[in-house]
């Protein structure tokens, strides 16, 4: 089965809305990293987790190692938030191997 | 100026034809670098990763191989290309030793083998 989780698979939006896209884990993780992918195919780093919280602007992303998952929340969703997110896992500290998740496309209407 | 540059940005090759994908990286010293692969509407795959010169390891096999020949360059190249090498092939970076293993990607490669 999937290492990494995610869900939902594809998600629609109207401007201004806020939305929660998670992973789960079925490796023990011991860091988190949430990329977006833009329609040109470039990966934007948005986060790099230990267990814990960050907030940047209007995304908020947490991670439970105990538990084995990650959120990132979009507040306030915008048209250029618009594009794929990824999450993925490192499998044990130090490691040079990351997991990836098989994304969530993020659709922001006007 | 950009930190990571890959080439070219496009390939249109033939079934049975070699390939070289290049990628460079300014401005770090002695950086973390893999190799990634997506299918079209798919996840990312790691391929190589190299965390010195001279010296790179497979993560999965794809009959694809990878070589360093310098601190600041990763090379990923096949003699005979399968119409499963098509994809979209991204070079990516971190800090080796650092507390953050933050990965930032290069705009990649977009590779249709016909």
């Amino acid at each position: 089965g999937d290492k990494v989780k995610q869900s939902p698979s594809a998600l629609s939006l109207q401007e201004g809305t806020n939305s929660a896209l998670r992973c789960n884990f079925s490796i023990a993780a011991t860091t988190v990293q949430w990329f977006l992918q833009n329609p040109r195919g470039s990966l934007i780093n948005l986060f790099y987790l230990v267990p814990g919280t960050k907030e940047n602007g209007r995304l908020k992303s947490a991670f439970d190692s105990k538990e084995s998952y990650s959120t990132l929340h979009i507040r306030d969703a915008q048209l250029e938030d618009s594009g794929t997110y990824f999450c993925a896992a490192e499998a044990s500290s130090g490691s040079w191997q990351l997991i990836f998740g098989s994304g969530t496309q993020l659709t922001v209407m006007p | 100026a950009q930190t990571i540059h890959q080439w070219p940005v496009a390939e249109i090759k033939a079934v049975g034809s070699p390939l070289s994908l290049g990628c460079t990286i300014k401005g770090k010293s002695s950086p973390n670098l893999y190799w990634y692969w997506q299918a079209t509407g798919g996840t990312l795959q790691q391929l190589f990763y190299s965390i010195t010169v001279g010296q790179v390891e497979s993560v999965v096999q794809l009959n694809l191989s990878a070589s360093r020949p310098k601190d600041d360059q990763f090379i990923l190249s096949t003699e005979k290309l399968l119409l499963s090498h098509s994809g979209f092939y991204l070079c990516a970076w971190s800090l080796l030793g650092g507390l953050e293993n933050t990965l930032y990607f290069g705009a990649g490669t977009r590779l249709s083998v016909l």
